[in-house]
């Protein structure tokens, strides 16, 4: 499909388990971010990637949270231990890159993540 | 710091005008932006504004910017149940140079028939 893509779409794991989400970006867009939409915090920046760099990891919520992208394409975030108020749910988005308008992001369906 | 503030809930009646309201306060913000979530799906970008800018139209969609009072509104003409849905204002903050998108906590908007 030509719209950024993201797995498991819902997931849910034991406390203290790590989890690994997925995001498949649109094609040639350089810029990707990840976002959490929980009920307590609404939406909120996780972290952004330029190409296969992270200048902005400024909103990961602890060191229990890390993301990487590898081809300047697939991003996975990885949850280690989770924890209950980890559940939330996890939305990718992507963009052609700061050097084009950056206005518009394109998001997938997200990753409901449970944690029991 | 950066913060977006929304009302939470909008209730109207179909054919009616829906004016949904934000506000920020970076006053330095270069594109705000609102975006609408239905149930069980993802965001979708409605329309933005640059920061330069009053007012943009866009058929039913119509966005006016308060830059001195950084305050930023929806108005949806004619809405229709298919209007339903969480209306997110976000920013991208002047100070960033990622892009990156702060969200208001969303206004969800109900429209009886």
């Amino acid at each position: 499909g030509a719209g950024v893509s993201q797995s498991p779409s819902n997931k849910v794991t034991e406390k203290g388990k790590d989890v690994e989400l997925r995001c498949d970006p649109i094609s040639g867009h350089t810029a990707l971010y990840w976002y959490r939409q929980s009920l307590g915090q609404g939406l909120e920046f996780l972290i952004y990637f330029q190409g296969n760099s992270a200048p902005d990891k400024s909103g990961l919520p602890s060191d229990r949270f890390s993301a990487e992208r590898t081809g300047g394409s697939v991003s996975t975030l990885t949850i280690q231990r989770t924890q209950q108020e980890d559940s939330a749910v996890y939305l990718c988005a992507s963009t052609r890159g700061l050097a084009f308008s950056s206005y518009e992001q394109y998001f997938g369906p997200g990753t409901r993540l449970t944690v029991t | 710091g950066e913060d977006v503030e929304q009302s939470l809930f909008l209730s109207v009646r179909e054919g009616d005008s829906s004016v949904i309201n934000c506000t920020y306060t970076d006053s330095s913000s270069t594109y705000l932006y609102w975006y609408k979530q239905e149930p069980g799906a993802g965001l979708q970008l409605l329309t933005y504004i640059f920061s330069n800018m009053d007012m943009k139209q866009d058929q039913r969609l119509t966005v006016l910017l308060n830059k001195k009072d950084k305050h930023l509104s929806l108005r949806i003409a004619d809405t229709q149940t298919g209007d339903s849905a969480i209306y997110f204002c976000a920013e991208t903050p002047g100070s960033s140079n990622t892009g990156k998108l702060i969200f208001g906590q969303g206004t969800t908007l109900q429209v009886k028939p």
